[in-house]
């Protein structure tokens, strides 16, 4: 069976560039969440959709936004990108929307660069 | 919020030796406290995790123990191996329960 998927893997952009990051959750699965991950740390959280809607966000500015689609495959984008945006950027899948009944999956990340 | 502690943030063992790997969270309303391996250039892989209702998971050399009223669980490594070196993460659900805060993670390093 797929695990999640993600694209791209790597890509480098410049500041004030925009990126869309792409995520396919595994077959079934009707939550998506979006974790950034800088070098050295740990995942932080920035999205969550489940069933279409957004269910919940991190503190993570306005330039950071996602949508579900109806196949429940999801996109992040990050607009007018800052240095500091340089990170792994992870896909996750659920069967529901909360975290405490269950199983969070990951992908294998889109590795951004921002020059 | 919930806040999530991880101890030791590195930690070298000898092949066949134990290791241990503490966390703490905040919010005693959590319930579902899971442990995540992350290899070089991959994602993290959930390999165990543990609910409130119990105090100990094993499977096969992992175990993860849980103490409640203190607020803390532990991730336990029975004769490690070289493939057992990665980088370790706690993660315990938000106040909401929509999503995870996880530790900063443990660099374990298994010498041959």
């Amino acid at each position: 069976d797929a695990g999640v998927t993600q694209s791209p893997t790597h890509l480098i952009k410049t500041r004030g560039q925009q990126v869309t990051l792409r995520c396919s959750p595994i077959s079934g699965h009707k939550s998506v969440s979006w974790y950034q991950q800088v070098l050295g740390q740990g995942p932080q959280f920035i999205f969550q959709y489940y069933e279409k809607e957004e269910r919940g966000r991190g503190n993570f500015p306005d330039r950071f936004s996602a949508r579900q689609f109806p196949n429940y495959s999801s996109e992040l984008n990050v607009n007018a990108l800052l240095l500091g945006d340089s990170a792994l950027y992870l896909c996750a899948s659920s069967l529901g929307p909360i975290a405490n009944t269950g199983e969070l999956f990951f992908g294998e990340g889109s590795r951004l660069t921002v020059l | 919020g919930e806040n999530v502690e991880q101890h030791p943030s590195t930690l070298s063992v000898q092949e066949g030796d134990s290791a241990v790997i503490k966390c703490t969270y905040s919010d005693s309303a959590s319930n579902y406290f899971p442990w995540y391996k992350q290899e070089l250039g991959k994602g993290p892989q959930l390999i165990i995790d543990i609910r409130s209702n119990v105090g100990e998971k094993k499977d096969q050399r992992i175990a993860v123990t849980l103490n409640k009223t203190a607020k803390h669980f532990s991730l336990h490594i029975t004769e490690t191996q070289p493939e057992d070196s990665a980088v370790y993460f706690c993660a315990a659900p938000d106040n909401y329960g929509q999503n995870f805060v996880f530790g900063p993670g443990t660099r374990l390093s298994v010498l041959p």
